[in-house]
């Protein structure tokens, strides 16, 4: 397996426009994980996913943000619209719940908001 | 609350020992986890410990686990100036459908050489 994919590795985009994050979880993983990094606020669990499923969508900031995962294989975060605040490194990560439930990570997406 | 502490920054020689603190929430996480994040990546396991465990060695990395406080370190024995990056500890709220990881602050350590 190649891993958790996320596209695209950056994003330089103009406030007020619609923001779009791509995930591609490991095979065979039940959990996706979206999180938030910035130098300020550290690592954020913005929501996760069991099964398709949003489980705890508690850590998204506000309606701006919505995340959906539409088959086992593929998630979005979408981010509409973008202000500057919302710049910052966005990982996805997925896992099973069974044994060490060791969490794999994507490379993240370096979003800009000019 | 769902906050898990470390400490910011740390600095070391290189061949020095590095320790890393941190302090988690929940008291009932099966497992304990340190996660590397080097410069550019996503993170990476490095090592965890299972809950019924005072310690954990692996090559140069030792974990301690302090339940009743709810503290856990990562000793970094002769560090090397490869080991500079951001350590996280994580914890696993669980129960029912709930798995939810959750990360400290990180903290970076810097090696000199």
């Amino acid at each position: 397996d190649a891993g958790v994919i996320q596209s695209p590795r950056h994003e330089v985009t103009e406030m007020g426009q619609e923001v779009t994050l791509r995930c591609k979880p490991i095979s065979g993983h039940d959990y996706l994980f979206w999180y938030r990094q910035t130098m300020m606020r550290g690592l954020e669990l913005l929501i996760y996913f069991n099964n398709n499923v949003p489980i705890d969508d508690s850590g998204m900031p506000e309606d701006r943000f919505s995340a959906k995962m539409p088959n086992a294989s593929f998630s979005t975060l979408k981010i509409q619209p973008s202000e500057p605040r919302d710049s910052a490194v966005y990982f996805c990560a997925s896992n099973r719940r069974e044994g060490v439930a060791e969490a794999f990570f994507g490379q993240g997406t370096r979003l800009t908001v000019v | 609350g769902e906050d898990v502490e470390q400490s910011l920054f740390l600095s070391v020689r290189e061949g020095d020992s590095s320790v890393i603190n941190c302090t988690y929430t929940d008291s009932s996480s099966t497992y304990l986890y340190w996660y590397k994040q080097e410069p550019g990546a996503g993170l990476q396991l490095l090592t965890y410990i299972f809950s019924n465990m005072d310690m954990k060695q692996d090559q140069r990395l030792t974990v301690l686990l302090n339940k009743k406080d709810k503290h856990l370190s990562l000793r970094i024995a002769d560090t090397q100036t490869g080991d500079s990056a951001i350590y996280f500890c994580a914890e696993i709220l669980s129960g029912g459908a709930t798995n939810k990881l959750i990360f400290g602050t990180g903290t970076l350590l810097a090696v000199q050489p």
